[in-house]
This record gives C-alpha cells, sequence and structure tokens, in this order.
C-alpha cells in the first residue's frame, strides 16, 4: 500500500462546477501537509498548506482530518485554468522526508 | 519566489552515454537539494537528497553509481545519469532548500530525459 493514496481520476467537471479531491495517509507520524499542482510535463508548484483548522485561498479550500488520516482540497467555481494534476504531499522525520501523493488528473469544461 | 533553474530542459542521448542535469538556485543558498524522477502518470519519486560539500544520501533501489550526484557549491548541484539505457528515460526534477528539509523547497523546471 502507498504511503500516499489519492484517486487518479480523471475528474472531468463543467466550469463553474465545485469538486473535491481526496488524499489519505498511512503513516501517523506524517506532520504537515500540502497540495500541489502541476501541469502537464512542467514542475509541480505549491498550491497551498493543510491545517488541521482548515484554511481557504479564494476558491480553495483545504482540510486535514489527523484522526482519519485524510486530506481534502475542495475547488469552488472552476475554471478551465485549473485542470491539472492536484498532487498531495505529506512531510515527516522533522521534514526530512517528503512523500509525494500519485496526483488527481482534473479537466474542467467549457 | 525564489528561482531554481534547472538544464537541459529537455535531452535525448543515445543508449550507453552519460548525461548531466544541473540544478541551480539563482536567489539563495540551497543548502539541501532533492533529485526526484517521475515516470508517467505516477507520483514523484525521491531519489537522493545531497547536501553541500558531503556526499548525497540515496533512497533504496537508487543505484548510487549510475546516478551520481554532486554538490559542490551552496547554488549548484549536478546529477550524472551514467551509461544511460531506454529504461532511464523520464522526468528528472530536482528542488532546493535554504534549511535541510524539503518543505518550502523550490523546484526546478524539471529535464525531460529521453534514452534511445
Amino acid at each position: 500500500r502507498k504511503e500516499v493514496e489519492q484517486d487518479p481520476g480523471p475528474f472531468n467537471v463543467p466550469e463553474g462546477a465545485t469538486v473535491a479531491f481526496n488524499c489519505t495517509y498511512s503513516n501517523s507520524a506524517s506532520q504537515s501537509f500540502f497540495w500541489y499542482r502541476q501541469d502537464c510535463r512542467k514542475e509541480p508548484k505549491l498550491l497551498m498548506s493543510v491545517y488541521s483548522s482548515g484554511n481557504e485561498d479564494g476558491r480553495f479550500t483545504a482540510q486535514l482530518n489527523r484522526a482519519s488520516q485524510y486530506i481534502s482540497l475542495l475547488i469552488r467555481d472552476s475554471k478551465l485554468s485549473d485542470s491539472a494534476t492536484y498532487l498531495c504531499v505529506v512531510n515527516r522525520d522533522g521534514g526530512f522526508k517528503t512523500i509525494f501523493g500519485a496526483g488527481t488528473r482534473l479537466f474542467v469544461k467549457a | 519566489g525564489a528561482v531554481v533553474s534547472q538544464h537541459p530542459s529537455r535531452v535525448i542521448c543515445k543508449s550507453g552515454t552519460s548525461v548531466k542535469i544541473e540544478c541551480r538556485s539563482l536567489d539563495f543558498q540551497a543548502t539541501t537539494m532533492f533529485w526526484y524522477r517521475q515516470f508517467p502518470k505516477q507520483s514523484l519519486m525521491l531519489m537522493a537528497t545531497s547536501n553541500e560539500g558531503s556526499k548525497a544520501t540515496y533512497e533504496q533501489g537508487v543505484e548510487k553509481d549510475k546516478f551520481l550526484i554532486n554538490h559542490a557549491s551552496l547554488t549548484l548541484s549536478t546529477l550524472t545519469v551514467t551509461s544511460a539505457h531506454p529504461e532511464d528515460s523520464s522526468f528528472y526534477i530536482c528542488s532546493a532548500a535554504q534549511g535541510g528539509t524539503g518543505v518550502n523547497a523550490f523546484f526546478g523546471q524539471g529535464t525531460r530525459l529521453t534514452v534511445v
């Protein structure tokens, strides 16, 4: 079993839709959590950090549930430009170990 | 934000040859650099962690004699794929951090290696 698991998708949604991605992690010692965005054949870029209290950045909301070892990302009012692969990333061992999920692909259609 | 430059962005080489990939931090001193490999539709897999002035730490299953990493300065790390084979074809990405952790690291643009 992979340490960080994501639904690979793809998620095909129309513009304006709300879409949610989930991610689970198996190592309870994981300390910090992030969502990255990766466009095709490009490097990953940090989208947002994830906190237990939840955090929001514009149309994006991230949530962490430590008890269930579960992370989520909600995108509201989807734009065509949101089409990308979203990577769930977990960090542990004092920050020295970063584990990437395989990513969830999102296609937003006009 | 900080800039990490990776070069070349794309390279095609013949089987049996060696390829060097450079990763430079342009506006900060990177004490630690990370090298990842990503196969199509798969996650980034950490290959090795390099600290300036010391030997790289390789992840399990990564051959250190095949993937030579040099981190001679605080702004430059290189990955050399020696005696490349078609199965080494992949997307290689570096990231650089000011501290020792992979968090808050900045990624290079990646290098797409094709071995023919």
